[in-house]
């Protein structure tokens, strides 16, 4: 069954931290990657990942997908109070198809 | 195992036609959601449902309309469907009292409209 597990479920950090957030696939007919923020009802899109080993950059949020290993990593260095939010990452398959995951709750405390 | 399935994958329709989208869920949600996705745009809420026969605007609400008369059931109505209206949507639940990450997404329905 194709699904995106997000770990961790939820995560609290100081302001100033770095952190790291999951994303394992398995997908058949893979053909994109997508990370959302999410911090009221409609999720902001950040970035799509399509190729492996290629990062991409905004600002102090980084992300980069190994489609070898089937996974995806979103970094956020330096976090601030704003950056609490949910992420989400989604798979979109070949066929058009969109998996989600459930998501990662982060908590940014001053 | 959880599942938000939505009518159909592909819809290809003409402008002027009223088209349904139907999302239904299995999880006894009281919160349901339709998005739009369109390339370098992002999510974008249109309506959602917090509870039977209640519904709210969302961001892009203009052109679109909801039914909500099952809690499992939420559907996005095109009342005359227009060629802006093309792209990829998207239905979503979450419970009312559960985490707020806790939330399912549909695979998605691909609307052409022509």
């Amino acid at each position: 069954e194709d699904k995106v597990v997000q770990s961790p479920l939820s995560l609290v950090v100081h302001e100033g931290d770095t952190v790291t957030l999951n994303c394992s696939y398995e997908v058949t007919n893979f053909r994109s990657l997508l990370w959302y923020k999410q911090e009221k009802k409609a999720p902001t899109f950040l970035f799509m990942l399509t190729s492996s080993g290629i990062e991409k950059k905004s600002g102090r949020l980084s992300s980069i997908l190994d489609k070898k290993e089937l996974f995806s990593i979103l970094n956020i260095t330096a976090t601030q109070t704003g950056d609490s939010a949910i992420y989400l990452c989604a798979v979109i398959s070949t066929g058009n198809q969109f998996y989600f995951g459930t998501g990662t709750s982060l908590t940014v405390i001053p | 195992d959880v599942k938000v399935t939505q009518s159909s994958r592909y819809l290809v329709k003409r402008t002027g036609e009223k088209v349904f989208l139907e999302c239904v869920q299995d999880m006894d949600h009281e919160n349901m959601f339709w998005y739009r996705q369109d390339p370098g745009l992002g999510l974008r809420l249109i309506y959602f449902s917090y509870d039977v026969k209640m519904k709210e605007k969302g961001d892009i609400p203009e052109g679109y309309s909801v039914s909500r008369e099952k809690k499992e059931r939420f559907s996005l109505i095109l009342e005359s469907a227009s060629t802006n209206q093309t792209s990829m949507y998207l239905c979503a639940s979450r419970s009312g009292g559960g985490a707020p990450n806790e939330q399912f997404f549909g695979p998605g329905t691909r609307l052409t409209v022509l």
